[in-house]
């Protein structure tokens, strides 16, 4: 158990609609990140934030948004979902960036756009 | 040219067999090189961690890093059947922390 958890495990959904992933860092962490796993893609990078602020930004979708509460857990919405957003969504967490830059994963969030 | 190189496998091999899991990659920038092991639908585990280049062992997984020829690898001594997984290589430095990931490589350790 790496300490990151993530809610939902699984999520069904159809097009158009609009879901919102939660995510809990570890104890003590102050950086989140947001990675989508497909199987054609692999792991890419989304977005990054550190104690509420956006950090650091990949090819995230402009139908998808995020953000760090003053809890320090993390929200990735999703929007106008299409049938390519379907995979796995994980939350990594780390320490402050720079002194320490092991990401732990949390379990993921399954979703599945019909 | 990808930024991350990794041979997708499969790999399959004996119990107790050593196993050699390999990527290159492109950006010179990279300063900060992880190992993580995934198994089916479950959350990647990070295995390895190394800044900068050098070898780090950890029980039975030794991990390498050679900066000058852009190339790392990660070895599984005494492998066991619970070690059948997918492994990514995983990568970072520059002005940010995202990481950068290989495809990963499926390995099966046969009992």
């Amino acid at each position: 158990d790496s300490g990151v958890t993530q809610t939902p495990k699984h999520l069904i959904t159809a097009t158009g609609q609009r879901v919102t992933l939660r995510c809990s860092p570890r104890s003590g962490d102050l950086s989140v990140y947001w990675y989508q796993q497909s199987l054609d893609q692999g792991l890419q990078f989304l977005i990054q934030y550190y104690n509420g602020e956006e950090r650091a930004k990949g090819n995230i979708l402009e139908r998808f948004s995020a953000q760090q509460f003053p809890d320090l857990h993390s929200e990735l919405n999703l929007s106008s979902l299409e049938l390519g957003d379907s995979a796995l969504y994980f939350c990594a967490s780390s320490t402050t960036p720079g002194l320490s830059n092991e990401q732990y994963f949390g379990p993921g969030t399954r979703l599945t756009v019909t | 040219q990808k930024e991350v190189e990794q041979d997708p496998g499969p790999l399959s091999v004996p119990e107790g067999a050593i196993v050699s899991l390999n990527c290159t990659y492109s950006n010179s920038a990279f300063q900060y090189f992880m190992w993580y092991r995934q198994y089916s639908r479950k959350g990647p585990e990070l295995l390895m961690y190394t800044y900068s280049s050098g070898n780090k062992e950890d029980g039975r997984f030794t991990a390498q890093v050679d900066k000058s020829s852009k190339y790392i690898s990660l070895f599984i001594r005494d492998s066991q059947p619970s070690d059948s997984a997918t492994y990514l290589c995983a990568m970072s430095g520059g002005s940010n922390y995202k990481l950068t990931f290989g495809k990963g490589t499926l390995l099966t350790v046969n009992p």
